[in-house]
């Protein structure tokens, strides 16, 4: 089976800073990757699919990069809006999704 | 507009069983690709099983054996039956549409807004 790993697991960030998630593949999910928003008690939202395709009506800020084994989902200017939980997805395996951990940005 | 909404869920004891049924609405569920996620209290996702618009099913090996994904065409509603539940099995279950770009079936573009699953004695 193939895991997903996130990194790091807690990020603290103000509005308007730069933010970085990195996600790694145990093997070559070549650009097979999505990913999510959560906030608590709120379903997952899709933000970006195929690694760096970004889903209709989510903010140009958002931006998803990488191929292989290493992805990253880049936050260009944090809002007061974006304060979630993140989430990596894998869909390279036949009939099988695997989920990363989970990224939560909190308020620095 | 595309809705998934989910019922079913509750308390059971360990052992019992539980139906969980997706009724979907603003799209036909036997054309696209549907999947069960849940998520245990505190904790991350975790895919549990899909059914495909031919009719192939799949199930994570933690609920192979155990749960039964199933539709009703007549109805556009999605069910998981949950047979032999364990306490690990306590999660907020969602129904999820599985979105189909670039040819290709992947990313969960559509979401339910989930239902309790607790088994506890």
């Amino acid at each position: 089976d193939i895991q997903m790993t996130q990194s790091p697991s807690t990020l603290s960030a103000s509005v308007g800073d730069r933010v970085t998630i990195t996600c790694r593949a145990s093997q070559s999910i070549s650009s097979w990757l999505a990913w999510y928003q959560q906030k608590p008690g709120k379903a997952p939202k899709l933000l970006i699919y195929k690694a760096s395709s970004l889903e209709s009506g989510v903010p140009s800020r958002f931006s998803g990069s990488g191929s292989g084994t290493e992805f990253t989902l880049t936050i260009s200017s944090l809002q007061p809006d974006d304060f979630a939980t993140y989430y990596c997805q894998q869909y390279n395996s036949d009939s099988s999704w695997t989920f990363g951990q989970g990224t939560k940005v909190e308020i620095k | 507009e595309v809705q998934l909404v989910e019922s079913g869920g509750g308390l059971v004891q360990p052992g019992g069983s539980l139906r969980l049924s997706c009724a979907a609405s603003g799209f036909t569920v036997s054309s696209n690709y549907m999947s069960w996620v849940r998520q245990a209290p505190g904790k991350g996702l975790e895919w549990v099983s899909v059914f495909y618009s031919g009719g192939s099913t799949y199930y994570a090996d933690s609920v192979k054996g155990r749960f039964t994904i199933s539709r009703d065409n007549s109805k556009n509603t999605l069910y998981l039956q949950m047979n032999s539940l364990r306490a690990e099995d306590t999660a907020v279950y969602y129904c999820a549409r599985v979105g189909y770009y670039d040819y290709v079936w992947g990313s969960f573009n559509y979401w339910g807004q989930g239902t309790l699953v607790t088994v506890s004695s």
